[in-house]
């Protein structure tokens, strides 16, 4: 079974400055996606971010980034210039094959002025 | 673009009685809905799947006589809680499946529905 795991309850930055958020996961399956999604107050999922396994180049969007070990199995978000708005619990998935999404437990994020 | 859309989006219900979820995607087939469950401060978990016109699959642990869910159309799917009690109360989102060869579709469509909280009182 696939797992998913993020080993930081909750993130701090100052606005302005860059973060990452760390995630690894567990999998056998040679065919994956990898996601981070944004959850803010009103709970509605956003998708950030998103990977394919078979891509070696890391996903890039806007201020956002990954840095994709695939190897390692490691997934690791980055915020730059971070703003107000960034302040969110933010969740890596897991995406098989079959279209299922496996979520890490969260990383609460706030933002500093 | 892709919206799903989820009705009611809070729901309050006396315990015993059961309430019905639905999660309809407006501008696209969805052949499979997925069901979630967050509870406060927690991660979601997948309760079930379903395709269109078949059985829905639950995830171990999940009561399939508690929570009933039924996708009789492409575009509308409903999650049930059946004698309902305070333990169910929490936030169920549901997420349409993308069609096409992509299992996750366009990724700047917006899959998810935005969520139904529900406490049982």
């Amino acid at each position: 079974a696939q797992t998913v795991t993020q080993s930081q309850p909750e993130m701090s930055v100052q606005e302005a400055e860059t973060v990452t958020l760390s995630c690894t996961y567990d999998t056998s399956e040679s065919d994956y996606y990898l996601f981070w999604y944004k959850q803010p107050p009103s709970r509605q999922m956003i998708l950030v971010i998103r990977q394919e396994a078979y891509k070696q180049q890391n996903a890039t969007e806007n201020r956002f980034s990954v840095n994709f070990q695939k190897a390692a199995k490691s997934f690791s978000l980055k915020i730059s210039d971070s703003q107000l708005g960034d302040a969110a619990m933010y969740f890596c998935a897991y995406g098989g094959s079959q279209g299922n999404l496996i979520f890490g437990k969260g990383t609460k994020l706030s933002v500093k002025p | 673009g892709a919206v799903v859309s989820q009705h009611p989006s809070w729901v309050i219900c006396k315990s015993g009685t059961s309430v019905k979820i639905e999660c309809r995607s407006l501008d696209f087939q969805a052949t499979t809905m997925f069901w979630y469950r967050q509870f406060p401060k927690q991660s979601l978990m997948l309760m079930a799947t379903s395709n269109e016109g078949s059985k829905a699959t639950y995830e171990q642990g999940v009561e399939k006589d508690k929570f009933l869910i039924n996708h009789a159309s492409l575009t509308l799917s409903t999650l049930t809680v059946t004698s309902a009690h305070p333990e169910d109360s929490s936030f169920y989102i549901c997420r349409a499946g993308a069609s096409g060869t992509d299992p996750f579709g366009d990724p700047y469509e917006q899959y998810f529905g935005p969520g139904t909280r529900l406490t049982v009182t």
